[in-house]
């Protein structure tokens, strides 16, 4: 079975600096998707950014960006130039497909802190 | 853009009472993926369906069914309420199984108490 860990229960970050959240992932498939969902005190579950084992080129979307070891099963998320509405819990996810269908693992999530 | 529609928003129930859950999926998403998140605790998958018929199932307890309706919406039934089942639940929607660059985008929760 596959499992996903994120070893930093809680991080916090100044505004406007860089902090990046690790995430690892136990597996034996080569083919998958890792995740990284955002989920505010709303407790919705935002989709921060994606990447696909198959690619080497890590993912990157505006001041967000992956670094993807699929060596080390390494998928660590860097947020760049903190804002005070990036503060949330953030979930790695590991999506795999099995008969056609979808199945996500997350990871138990860290709490990211920013300070003004 | 539309997103998923969850309702409702939140509930609350007393225990050994039933409790339904809907879900609506981004138009033309066929698939719909159910999670139970506890406190504190990451999602845990339930349920999913793929054109109306069950894909996979996860830590779903028997109290507990689903269906997807022939308008791709899903509702989850709950009954015999246990206080332990009280949770946000998600519903996830997706484009189809046949193509692996699918996402998953998720609805607001319906967070549900049980008394």
């Amino acid at each position: 079975a596959q499992t996903v860990t994120q070893s930093q229960p809680e991080m916090s970050v100044q505004e406007a600096e860089t902090v990046t959240l690790s995430c690892t992932y136990d597996t034996s498939e080569s083919d998958y998707y890792l995740f990284w969902y955002k989920q505010p005190p709303s407790r919705q579950m935002i989709l921060v950014i994606r990447q696909e084992a198959y690619k080497q080129q890590n993912a990157t979307e505006n001041r967000f960006s992956v670094n993807f070891q699929k060596a080390a099963k390494s998928f660590s998320l860097k947020i760049s130039d903190s804002q005070l509405g990036d503060a949330a819990m953030y979930f790695c996810a590991y999506v795999r497909y099995s008969g056609g269908y979808q199945k996500v693992t997350f990871g138990i999530g860290t709490k990211l802190q920013v300070i003004p | 853009a539309a997103g998923v529609i969850q309702s409702p928003r939140h509930l609350i129930k007393e225990k050994r009472e039933t409790a339904t859950l809907k879900c609506y999926p981004i138009p033309r998403h066929d698939t719909v993926y159910w999670y139970q998140q506890g406190p504190g605790q990451d999602p845990q998958f339930l349920i999913s369906f793929y054109e109306k018929m069950q894909s996979d199932k996860g830590s779903i307890p028997d109290r507990f069914s689903a269906q997807q309706f022939s308008d791709y919406h899903s509702e989850l039934n709950m009954s015999s309420l246990e206080l332990g089942d009280s949770a946000l639940y998600f519903c996830a929607s997706s484009l189809g199984v046949a193509t692996s660059t699918d996402t998953q985008y998720f609805g607001p929760g319906t967070r549900l108490t049980v008394l």
